[in-house]
């Protein structure tokens, strides 16, 4: 059972670029969300899901896309990366939306 | 809106001192509770969580914390720290009304040897 995983573990991109962060869980959870955190900040939510085929925004959705096609996978996607995405991102998944978060080693962005 | 405050971003304490790490929330309907810890370089874990019954609640590592609904708090506390309690700490609250999960800034714990 690896729970929550992610990768890339670390990222550099150049302004502009497109990239897609993986998110996957093997607990069988219909609740998976990404986060992203920030010195100072906590963890903000960027977007979530319910389940298959059903996403929703979160707190600082703008610049990024989700999507999820299976259970189990919730990629992130960047269209056009900036600076202020720099960022360390973490996915997490539950077995109901007011259960414990599972989260994700994370991702380290750097945009350049 | 819901929020939850953390009043410390950094608390360092003396190895084998108490500790207490403070949370308090803004919420006038049904709320469940969490603690969660982040080791260096990890993502974060669940330490401990508030749902109903006794409002004193204990992690297998020694930490406990109490739900003061009166003063919508919920302390972390600690009666003697390890160095391996060094970690960054943050309290979570998710709530009934607007079914929102709402995390703290955090707090940063050094244990001082």
């Amino acid at each position: 059972n690896a729970g929550v995983t992610q990768t890339p573990k670390f990222q550099v991109l150049k302004t502009g670029q497109s990239m897609t962060l993986q998110c996957a869980q093997d607990m069988n959870h219909e609740y998976m969300s990404w986060y992203r955190q920030d010195p100072g900040m906590g963890l903000r939510l960027i977007h979530y899901s319910v389940g298959a085929g059903i996403t929703d925004q979160g707190e600082v959705p703008n610049g990024y896309n989700v999507s999820r096609s299976t259970t189990e996978d919730f990629p992130l996607r960047l269209l056009s990366a900036a600076p202020s995405q720099t960022s360390v991102y973490f996915c997490a998944s539950s077995y109901v939306l007011q259960g414990t978060q599972y989260f994700g080693p994370g991702t380290r962005l750097l945009v350049l | 809106a819901q929020s939850v405050t953390q009043l410390d971003s950094q608390v360092p304490v003396f190895e084998e001192a108490p500790v207490e790490l403070r949370c308090n929330y803004s919420s006038s309907v049904s709320v469940y509770l969490f603690w969660y810890v982040q080791y260096p370089n990890q993502g974060l874990q669940l330490l401990l969580k508030y749902l109903s019954g006794s409002t004193l609640v204990e992690s297998i590592n020694g930490f406990e914390a109490e739900f003061n609904k009166s003063q919508t708090s919920f302390h972390l506390r600690k009666p003697s720290v390890h160095i391996s309690d060094t970690a960054e700490y943050f309290c979570a609250v998710f709530n009934f009304g607007n079914e929102k999960l709402t995390f703290g800034t955090g707090t940063r714990l050094t244990i001082i040897p």
